[in-house]
């Protein structure tokens, strides 16, 4: 199993639409993680971080965690074609144990279309 | 407040050179990250690394790799004697302790002629 896998995409949707993105990781004893967006050509950039079970929500996206089910999801209210991106899931795998790193999914391509 | 600063954004070298390439964390972070992006890929981790201390590098390779983060300076991931399958982009981030959010920098493009 994959340390964190994503669901492949690519996902299209029309603009205003909610978009949802999955997430699933394999250490159990994980307690940090992240959703980053990263334009082509660009470096990853932080829009959510999530540390307990629930939904966590800043503006138009929300973070869902469920930590029994080691999943973790992202949704996007209002899309608008500027949130068309690739998104990347991070946990932090190995925390507190002798190997310790921030670990990305393979990303979602979204794509919002006008 | 400057965010996380790479140099240089570009860097070209022939096959067998060394490449250096360094990462300024934003201030106050200990911490630093590095990984290597192919095109159309996923961020592969490479090295976690606090000030003065290699915490993980079960991502490096074995051979021609190497990564320090000074007590004083930037950090900086070396490759030896570059093949064309270096070229990659290359990115470090930065966070200020442990299980937080990390930052990224814009890049170093490396391309191996």
């Amino acid at each position: 199993q994959k340390e964190v896998e994503q669901n492949s995409g690519p996902l299209s949707v029309p603009e205003g639409a909610i978009a949802s993105l999955n997430c699933t990781y394999s250490d159990r004893v994980s307690q940090s993680f992240f959703w980053y967006r990263q334009y082509s050509g660009k470096s990853p950039e932080l829009i959510m971080s999530i540390y307990s079970n629930g939904d966590k929500e800043d503006g138009r996206f929300t973070a869902q965690l469920n930590k029994a089910s080691q999943y973790v999801s992202l949704l996007i209210r209002d899309s608008q074609p500027s949130d068309s991106a690739t998104y990347l899931c991070a946990v932090i795998i190995g925390s507190g144990g002798s190997n310790y790193k921030l670990t990305f999914g393979k990303g979602t391509l979204l794509t919002v279309n006008p | 407040n400057a965010g996380v600063m790479q140099n240089p954004r570009h860097l070209v070298r022939r096959r067998g050179q060394e490449a250096r390439l360094r990462c300024s964390p934003m201030k106050g972070h200990s911490h630093v990250y590095w990984y290597r992006q192919l095109p159309e890929e996923g961020l592969k981790f490479m090295v976690y690394l606090q000030k003065e201390n290699i915490i993980d590098e079960s991502g490096m390779p074995k051979e021609r790799f190497s990564a320090e983060f000074p007590k004083e300076g930037p950090s900086i991931l070396r490759i030896q004697q570059v093949v064309r399958g270096d070229s990659a982009a290359y990115f470090c981030a930065s966070s200020p302790i442990r299980d937080t959010e990390a930052f990224f920098g814009q890049g170093t493009r490396l391309t191996v002629v």
